[in-house]
C-alpha cells in the first residue's frame, strides 16, 4: 500500500470554480500534515499546514480526519493562476529523528478562462 | 523567508562521468539537509538525510556510493552522482531544515545523462 496517496487528476476545471482534493495516508503514527504547491519544472512550496480543527487561508481550506486518515483540500472560486500540482504530505517520526517528510504524487489541476 | 540554492540549476553530462550538485542554506543554518529526486509524474523521493559533519543516512533502495553526499558546513551540501547513467535523469531537489524545523526547499536541479 503506498504511503501517501492521491487522486493524480488532471483536474480541468473553469475559473471560479470550487474544487477538492483528497488524500489518504497509511501511517497512523504521522504527526504533521501539510500540502504543498509544486509548478511545472520548480521545486515545491509549502500552501499550508493542515490541523485536526481543520484550517482556512483564504480561498483555500484544509481538513484533517485523523480516524479516517485522510486529509482534503478545497480551493474556492479557482484561479487561473492555481494551476498547478498539489501535493500531500505528511511528516514521520521516526526512530528518535526529527521526522521525514512523506510525499504524495500529487493533483494536477488547470484551470481554464 | 529562508532561501535555499542550487547550483547548477541543469545539467546535461555524458555517461559515465559524475556530476556535483551543490545545496547552500543562504540566510540560516540548516542542521538537517535532504536530498530528493522526482521522475517525471512521480512523487518526491526522499534519498538521503544529512546532518553537518556526520555521515549521510541513505534511504532504501540508494546506493551511497553512487550518490556521494558531504555536508561539511552549516550551509552546504553536495550531491555528487557519480558514473553517470541515462536512469539517472531525473530533478534533484535538496531541502533543508532550520533549528525550528521549518524546511525550506532549493530550486532544483535537472539532470539529463546522454
Amino acid at each position: 500500500r503506498k504511503e501517501v496517496e492521491q487522486d493524480p487528476g488532471p483536474f480541468n476545471v473553469p475559473e471560479g470554480a470550487t474544487v477538492a482534493f483528497n488524500c489518504t495516508y497509511s501511517n497512523s503514527a504521522s504527526q504533521s500534515f501539510f500540502w504543498y504547491r509544486q509548478d511545472c519544472r520548480k521545486e515545491p512550496k509549502l500552501l499550508m499546514s493542515v490541523y485536526s480543527s481543520g484550517n482556512e487561508d483564504g480561498r483555500f481550506t484544509a481538513q484533517l480526519n485523523r480516524a479516517s486518515q485522510y486529509i482534503s483540500l478545497l480551493i474556492r472560486d479557482s484561479k487561473l493562476s492555481d494551476s498547478a500540482t498539489y501535493l500531500c504530505v505528511v511528516l514521520w517520526n521516526y526512530g528518535g529523528s526529527q521526522g521525514n517528510l512523506i510525499f504524495g504524487k500529487g493533483t494536477k489541476l488547470s484551470v481554464k478562462p | 523567508g529562508a532561501v535555499v540554492s542550487q547550483h547548477p540549476s541543469w545539467v546535461i553530462c555524458k555517461s559515465g562521468t559524475s556530476v556535483k550538485i551543490e545545496c547552500r542554506s543562504l540566510d540560516f543554518q540548516a542542521t538537517t539537509m535532504f536530498w530528493y529526486r522526482q521522475f517525471p509524474k512521480q512523487s518526491l523521493m526522499l534519498m538521503a538525510t544529512s546532518n553537518e559533519g556526520s555521515k549521510a543516512t541513505y534511504e532504501q533502495g540508494v546506493e551511497k556510493d553512487k550518490f556521494l553526499i558531504n555536508h561539511a558546513s552549516l550551509t552546504l551540501s553536495t550531491l555528487t552522482v557519480t558514473s553517470a547513467h541515462p536512469e539517472d535523469s531525473s530533478f534533484y531537489i535538496c531541502s533543508a531544515r532550520d533549528a525550528g524545523y521549518e524546511q525550506y526547499f532549493g530550486p532544483g536541479t535537472r539532470l539529463t545523462v546522454t
